[in-house]
């Protein structure tokens, strides 16, 4: 059973901090792995992509991996109210099976003015 | 990135009729992939369109149901059969790259409400 786990929140951040997101994943197959963003209403918009150990850096966000603690994490700097949404995790097995994704059940993140 | 057409946005329904739903890539993609996201919900994977063959089905879902078809590189379409308030939900599809490592995104979406 492949499982991707996050605490559904919401977590309140003021505007201006840093929020950090967390992710766990069950299947140690799993290659790559995202963060999307969902606004209310929305479909989900790709934020980060990671595929090795480390840090990776886009803009506000960082994405870090590591995958013998299965663990992916997302940081957002100097967080704005417009960051408030729903974020959601999501692994795959990548390879044959492509970018079939699982998700995790999403944390809501409120940033307050 | 990809860019994907989904249509319609939103639909309203009666109970017992089916609804298809289209998605158009506007390049060549290996996969495609149909998402159902409930209510306050995260998504969950219907199933796995490939050309040229059948769909591959997720535990849960059937193809008497959610019957999909994929001719050609570039759409895909995925149709609701005999629905009930319960399949009320967003349907999405995802489109992937033939690469490694290329991310998947999505359609705009649809937002089905069986009344």
């Amino acid at each position: 059973q492949k499982e991707v786990e996050q605490n559904s929140g919401p977590l309140s951040v003021p505007e201006g901090a840093i929020a950090s997101l967390n992710c766990t994943y069950s299947d140690r197959g799993s290659q790559s792995f995202f963060w999307y963003r969902q606004y209310s209403g929305k479909s989900p918009e790709l934020i980060m992509s990671i595929y090795s150990n480390g840090d990776k850096e886009d803009g506000r966000f960082t994405a870090q991996l590591n995958k013998a603690s299965q663990y992916v994490s997302l940081l957002i700097r100097d967080s704005q109210p417009s960051d408030s949404a729903t974020y959601l995790c999501a692994v795959s097995l990548n390879g044959n099976a492509g970018n079939m994704l699982t998700f995790g059940g999403g944390t809501r993140l409120m940033v307050k003015p | 990135s990809a860019v994907i057409s989904q249509k319609p946005s939103r639909d309203i329904c009666q109970r017992g009729t089916s609804l298809t739903i289209q998605c158009q890539v506007d390049s060549q993609v290996t996969m495609m992939f149909w998402y159902r996201q409930q209510p306050g919900q995260s998504l969950t994977l219907i199933a796995t369109a490939n050309q040229g063959s059948e769909a591959t089905y997720e535990s849960g879902f059937v193809i008497d149901k959610f019957p999909i078809s994929r001719p050609n590189l570039t759409f895909s379409t995925l149709t609701v059969s005999n629905m009930s308030p319960e399949d009320s939900s967003i349907y999405l599809c995802s489109a992937d790259g033939s690469r490694e490592n290329t991310e998947a995104f999505f359609g705009q979406g649809t937002r089905l409400t069986v009344v």
